[in-house]
């Protein structure tokens, strides 16, 4: 257990939709990334946040957004899901922002039907 | 463009052998290179690391060789277990502070 929650773990919906997948950090990490791993695709970065503050961004869609609250943890939204959307989510955590120190979470499969 | 390369989608290897897992980059400014391991329904988990300034590092069965030269990469385990399996993913990054870049990975078999 690498102490990073992501909730929901599965996640079923339509295209056209819209839908919230959420993340908490290991306790004191200030640090919060998001990746995208498409069927035989490696992770993909999508964005970073420190402390509330927007780090760094990848190849995040413009129908994608992300925050990261007060209280440090950390949503991603998707709107306009369309097929190619279906992935696996992952969420990591790390408490300086140095990438050797990322713990992950166990991810959210999201399937846009 | 891929900018992190694993080739092998996947490996076979038996018991005790040494497990031999390669990638390659292509951007000459990444300096920083990280080897995760990710089982089935669980997140990756790091592994081992090697900056560019070395060329091996060594943590218990584990050993990253580094080419810079080569823009080549390998993972060595030795002795491989059983509960090596497991997909392993390369990554790859301009800084300890700059985001990851990470390869499709590729799926260890340890065979009893």
């Amino acid at each position: 257990d690498s102490g990073v929650t992501q909730t929901p773990k599965h996640l079923i919906t339509a295209t056209g939709q819209r839908v919230t997948l959420r993340c908490s950090p290991r306790s004191g990490d200030l640090s919060v990334y998001w990746y995208q791993q498409s069927l035989d695709q490696g992770l993909q970065f999508l964005i970073q946040y420190y402390n509330g503050e927007e780090r760094a961004k990848g190849n995040i869609l413009e129908r994608f957004s992300a925050q990261q609250f007060p209280d440090l943890h950390s949503e991603l939204n998707l709107s306009s899901l369309e097929l190619g959307d279906s992935a696996l989510y992952f969420c990591a955590s790390s408490q300086s922002g140095r990438i050797d120190e990322q713990f992950f979470g166990p991810g959210t499969r999201l399937t846009v039907l | 463009d891929q900018q992190v390369k694993q080739n092998s989608p996947s490996l076979s290897v038996q018991e005790g052998r040494i497990s031999i897992l390669n990638c390659d980059y292509t951007n000459s400014m990444f300096d920083y290179f990280l080897w995760y391991k990710k089982y089935p329904a669980e997140g990756p988990t790091f592994l081992i690391s090697i900056s560019s300034i070395k060329d091996k590092n060594e943590d218990g069965r584990f050993t990253v060789f580094l080419n810079k030269s080569a823009k080549h990469l390998s993972l060595h385990i030795v002795p491989s277990q059983p509960g090596d399996s497991a997909v392993y993913f390369c990554a790859a990054s301009e800084g300890r502070n700059t985001p990851l870049v990470f390869g499709k990975g590729t799926r260890l078999s340890v065979i009893a």
